[in-house]
């Protein structure tokens, strides 16, 4: 049983426009969640996280919003570059302070120049 | 001066033999990870070390141990392999106790396949 959900395997825009990177989650539980990008042969790196007592978080090109209600969180990228071309990875945790993280399978975007 | 370092980055063995992969952080983090990407590209946990006493244990059998001899160090040993096991395993640190979450330091990965 998936708890975390990216439904879209792959997104491919053009450089300069946006991107959205969907989540959704079942757990609720769950109150902070975190987007990771991951190159080829390398491991993930973190990128931009939200607690759950927030509905949007910016951080530069990159804002993650989270509906609550609907248990969904999406990634805006804005404007998009080449170098964004990667796989995403949503995470989510609960409170139980393990470090213990739930990701996604991962969305492989392709941004085109 | 990787922060989070494994070794060796790719193993080809075959089925029954044991293997062990090596993770080491240099980021003075108290807490360690591994992860396994599957062939569905899911990353899902197996363990977690706090300052070598274990953490999270996630219904891994037990052909599998990790073994934290200092809390800069988490090694994977895997007994009697099978097939089953090939997969990319991540280790990771992070700082626990600064907020709910922490944010995971990853290694490049370990690509591990069984013949």
């Amino acid at each position: 049983d998936q708890q975390v959900k990216q439904n879209s395997p792959s997104l491919s825009v053009q450089e300069g426009r946006i991107s959205i990177l969907n989540c959704d989650y079942t757990n609720s539980m769950f109150d902070y969640f975190l987007w990771y990008k991951k190159y080829p042969a390398e491991g993930p790196t973190f990128l931009i996280s939200i607690s759950s007592i927030k509905d949007k978080n910016e951080d530069g090109r990159f804002t993650v919003f989270l509906n609550k209600s609907a248990k969904h969180l999406s990634l805006h990228i804005v404007p998009s570059q080449p170098g964004d071309s990667a796989v995403y990875f949503c995470a989510a945790s609960d409170a139980s302070n393990t470090g213990k993280l739930i990701f996604g399978q991962g969305t492989t975007l392709q941004v085109k120049p | 001066d990787t922060a989070v370092s494994q070794t060796p980055k790719y193993l080809v063995t075959q089925m029954g033999n044991d293997k062990s992969i090596k993770c080491e952080q240099n980021l003075g983090h108290d807490t360690m990870y591994w992860y396994k990407q599957d062939s569905k590209k899911f990353l899902k946990i197996m363990f977690s070390y706090n300052n070598k006493e274990l953490i999270i244990n996630e219904t891994v059998p037990n052909r599998f141990s990790p073994k934290s001899p200092d809390k800069a160090h988490l090694n994977l040993h895997i007994n009697s392999l099978e097939l089953g096991d090939s997969a990319v395993y991540f280790c990771a640190s992070s700082h626990t106790g600064v907020d709910l979450a922490g944010e995971l330091f990853f290694g490049e990965g370990s690509r591990l396949t069984v013949l």
